[in-house]
């Protein structure tokens, strides 16, 4: 959907790096959600985050939206090859209305 | 544990055909989605619903159908498949709208000839 963007498309870094993708919405969140897809597979959620400034982790995954709630971004710590797949963001924009998502970032890491 | 499931897991079908996808989930969500996924597009919101007998179109719904006459279950039908209709079709659930996240299902990939 155009009402959200994320940044890059794809990523390619070295096993033990950092990175971050980007999610930015055209509108003010209701609520932003992390998911990770591997290839052929479902997608898994990884976090929610609704208020402004709110940061979650999980592992060495952390998420942060902004205090204007129209950017969310997901930061993985020490890359690992188990972190490869399709990182996609969903973006409520109000409380009765379904998830819109991005188009994903693919990220590989190699050794 | 609960869980949703999509079947078939892989389906080649012929242009004119019917053809329905079933997704059964155990979470005992009111609120069920059917989203299809292709290169460049990401994932698209087909149809959804927030209860039994309730459908709602989405952002791409044309040429599919639901239907929803218990809990557990949505069906998603091509009424006369199309090869811009060949894909891969996810099934989610929740237990909320805007506040919950979706359980996905493991999709089906549907190829239309």
């Amino acid at each position: 959907s155009q009402e959200l963007e994320q940044s890059p498309q794809s990523l390619i870094v070295q096993e033990g790096k950092n990175l971050t993708i980007n999610c930015t919405s055209s509108k003010t969140l209701y609520g932003l959600y992390w998911y990770k897809q591997k290839y052929g597979e479902g997608l898994i959620f990884l976090m929610m985050l609704q208020k402004g400034g709110e940061e979650k982790s999980h592992e060495k995954i952390t998420a942060k939206l902004d205090e204007k709630k129209q950017q969310s971004s997901l930061h993985i710590t020490a890359s690992q090859p188990s972190h490869a797949g399709i990182y996609l963001c969903g973006a409520a924009f109000s409380g009765n209305t379904p998830l819109v998502f991005g188009k994903g970032t693919r990220l590989s890491v190699i050794a | 544990d609960a869980e949703i499931t999509q079947s078939p897991r892989h389906k080649i079908t012929e242009t004119g055909r019917q053809v329905t996808l079933a997704c059964h989930q155990t979470w005992n969500h009111n609120n069920m989605f059917w989203y299809r996924q292709d290169l460049g597009h990401g994932l698209r919101l087909i149809h959804y619903s927030y209860g039994v007998q309730d459908t709602n179109k989405g952002e791409v719904s044309d040429g599919y159908s639901v239907s929803r006459s218990n809990t557990e279950d949505l069906p998603l039908t091509l009424e006369s498949a199309a090869s811009s209709q060949t894909s891969v079709y996810f099934c989610a659930s929740s237990a909320g709208v805007g506040n919950s996240p979706l359980h996905f299902g493991n999709g089906t990939r549907l190829t239309v000839t």
